[in-house]
């Protein structure tokens, strides 16, 4: 079925390091995206979003690029510190259905110090 | 202002037991949304409101999940009879409206173990 997936289920970085958290889509006609942190015994938190009309869009410490023609979307992290270790989903809204999030099944970003 | 909130944030049953797990959005949201999140997996849509209306009752697994939603506030997802495999994080998330898809916040969950 359609799903939106991830390609690494955890990644390790390097404090200081900048990370890239991956993500594939499989509905083109999906038109909003967002990226959540869950970290360990709470809600998801939103950090960013990007609409399809957008290639790129920039937050602190925080880019989202959205690549249309593959269905990729990806999160990087700045000068990644302990704190960002979380794991992150991805979501997507469909044009059909503006009121619910498919959700990818997550991927742990592990800080090292 | 204060975000979602969610109660019990724990809950342990019995399996066959009712339970009801209760939902707070942020003031004047209009739109509310339950999901169910498997241990280590992504978030499952379950239902949402739009005022006190559901549209979309879709996602609910089983005629014995039930939700309501009173004054386009507080909502209440009923689980009845519960089973093992109910277990899960129930997270709530509220927006501005569903029309314009506005940021979905959550809250912190409810933690339900059925034994």
């Amino acid at each position: 079925g359609e799903s939106v997936g991830l390609h690494l289920p955890t990644l390790s970085v390097q404090e200081g390091d900048n990370s890239i958290i991956n993500c594939a889509y499989s509905n083109s006609a999906s038109d909003y995206f967002i990226w959540y942190k869950q970290e360990s015994g709470k809600g998801p938190q939103f950090i960013i979003d990007i609409r399809s009309n957008m290639d790129k869009r920039q937050g602190q410490r925080v880019t989202v690029l959205l690549n249309k023609t593959v269905k990729h979307l990806s999160l990087q992290i700045a000068a990644t510190q302990p704190g960002d270790s979380a794991v992150y989903f991805c979501a997507e809204n469909r044009m059909d259905s503006s009121y619910k999030l498919i959700f990818g099944s997550g991927t742990r970003l592990l800080v090292r110090p | 202002g204060a975000g979602v909130s969610q109660s019990p944030s724990n809950k342990v049953t019995e399996k066959g037991k009712d339970v009801e797990l209760r939902c707070d959005p942020i003031s004047g949201h209009t739109a509310l949304y339950w999901y169910r999140q498997r241990l280590g997996q992504g978030l499952e849509f379950l239902i949402y409101f739009q005022g006190n209306s559901a549209p979309d009752k879709s996602g609910l697994p089983s005629d014995r999940f039930s939700a309501e939603r009173t004054g386009e506030s507080v909502s209440t997802l009923t689980i009845q009879r519960t089973q093992q495999e109910d277990s899960a994080v129930y997270l709530c998330a509220s927006s501005l409206s569903v029309v314009r898809k506005e940021t979905q916040y959550f809250g912190p969950g409810t933690r339900l173990l059925v034994l």
